[in-house]
């Protein structure tokens, strides 16, 4: 079966960056695009991008661009979300997502368990 | 990038209710929208893709419809496990989710 597993709990001081693993099983890692989505607390869910695990192609939200970057390992099938220059206010539960329909970019029909980033002096 | 606006925010109903969420998107997308349910603590799940199918093993009570600007999730009769927090999601320009609209205990 499909599973998605994160990487644990962070704490960073503001300025700091952090990145949050996400290791694939269950299906071909290769074929499917992988998002990164986060919820403040209390707050909706927000799209952050998506990378392309087959070539590593990327598509960043324009809110994010210049401080994330996705990157991803197909020898272990796990995709990585890094945040650069961190704020308190991206304190947030940050999710990996794989796309439904191969290929498309679209919605999603498994998430990882997320992981809490919390930002703090 | 395309705004997507979920109403209402809190809806109040009972057990056995016909409950509808409407969400719009500030410029059409087609019928390129999804719905998810969470629950406090978890991941969301995939209830509803192009705006009226419904995910493999979600209750046919949950229905979607609506195409362009406007679209509306409907629970034909509430059960207590329908309790959460419903977000729609646009696919057809990147993405972009609602505000979310949470269903409580009237």
């Amino acid at each position: 079966q499909v599973q998605l597993v994160q990487s644990g709990a962070e704490v960073k001081n503001p300025g700091a960056s952090v990145k949050v693993s996400c290791k694939a099983s269950g299906y071909t890692f290769t074929g499917y695009y992988m998002h990164w989505v986060r919820q403040a607390p209390g707050q909706g869910l927000e799209w952050m991008g998506w990378i392309i695990p087959n070539n590593g192609g990327t598509n960043y939200a324009q809110k994010f661009q210049g401080r994330v970057t996705m990157t991803r390992d197909t020898s272990s099938g796990t995709a990585y979300m890094e945040l650069s220059r961190l704020k308190s206010d991206d304190t947030a539960v940050y999710y990996c997502a794989r796309e439904a329909i191969r290929g498309s970019g679209s919605f999603y029909n498994y998430w990882g368990q997320g992981t809490l980033v919390t930002v703090s002096s | 990038d395309i705004q997507m606006t979920q109403s209402p925010s809190t809806l109040s109903a009972s057990v056995g209710d016909r409950v509808t969420i409407t969400c719009r998107a500030s410029q059409s997308i087609n019928i390129w929208l999804a719905w998810y349910q969470q629950k406090p603590g978890k991941a969301p799940k995939l209830l509803i893709y192009r705006a009226s199918t419904l995910e493999s093993g979600v209750p046919s009570r949950f229905s979607g419809s609506g195409s362009g600007t406007e679209f509306t999730l409907t629970i034909g009769s509430l059960q207590p496990d329908d309790f959460a927090t419903y977000y729609c999601q646009q696919y057809n320009i990147n993405s972009a989710f609602g505000q979310g609209t949470k269903v409580e205990v009237k």
